[in-house]
């Protein structure tokens, strides 16, 4: 089966550095994206990584291991606006993007 | 501002009254998603079109339809809502043309089941 798995929740203190990782088993890859969520809105695009390495992006840089099955998402300098979901997802080789159920963080001051 | 729009952004329905939630796209992308989302759960994808061909998920109940009448505009149509249909609806578009398909995701429809 396709599997894509976070932790549920983190949490960070403002200005701190936090290291959300994902990692996923699917039948081939098309490339991972992160999209951010927040709380009653819809997915907004972060990063996408289809070769190993780091892609860097500003604050949403993104890294990627396929042998590992294996990326994580650095986030730097948190402010209050970054608590949200953080949701990976994996494109299949049907290019269906399969979906992990995304990690909580919580920012506090 | 090229854009993913539904409508309405919040709806409440009966149990068992149809219900159309309508998404609009100004990307002109050939693929268009319905997805549906649960509190801390995944978007869970229901169907979607690729240009007019309709592929729909192999566990998306019968009770969910859908319509893509031009390249713009893309219905869900839940013809008997339960109480576990209550969720957020969202609508995505991307381009398959060219890496990476980005998905553009509109708003979402927050559907209230009474």
């Amino acid at each position: 089966g396709q599997n894509i798995d976070q932790p549920t929740e983190m949490t960070a203190t403002e200005g701190a550095i936090v290291q959300i990782n994902c990692t996923y088993q699917t039948s081939g890859f098309n490339g991972l994206f992160w999209y951010q969520q927040h709380a009653g809105e819809a997915p907004t695009f972060l990063s996408y990584n289809v070769l190993d390495g780091l892609e860097e992006k500003g604050r949403f840089s993104s890294f990627l291991s396929r042998s590992k099955g294996y990326s994580y998402l650095p986030l730097k300098e948190l402010q209050m606006k970054d608590s949200a979901s953080y949701l990976c997802a994996v494109m299949d080789s049907n290019y269906q993007l399969i979906w992990g159920a995304g990690t909580k963080l919580i920012i506090k001051p | 501002d090229a854009m993913v729009i539904q409508n309405p952004r919040y709806q409440v329905t009966q149990f068992g009254k149809p219900v159309t939630l309508s998404c609009s796209q100004t990307l002109n992308h050939n693929v268009m998603y319905w997805y549906q989302q649960k509190s801390s759960q995944a978007p869970k994808l229901l169907f979607h079109y690729y240009d007019k061909d309709f592929n729909n998920e192999a566990d998306t109940p019968d009770n969910f339809q859908s319509r893509r009448p031009n390249t713009s505009f893309c219905f869900l149509d839940i013809r008997s809502p339960g109480l576990g249909d209550a969720a957020m609806y969202l609508c995505a578009t991307s381009q398959k043309t060219g890496a990476p398909y980005e998905q553009y995701f509109g708003p979402g429809t927050r559907l209230t089941v009474t």
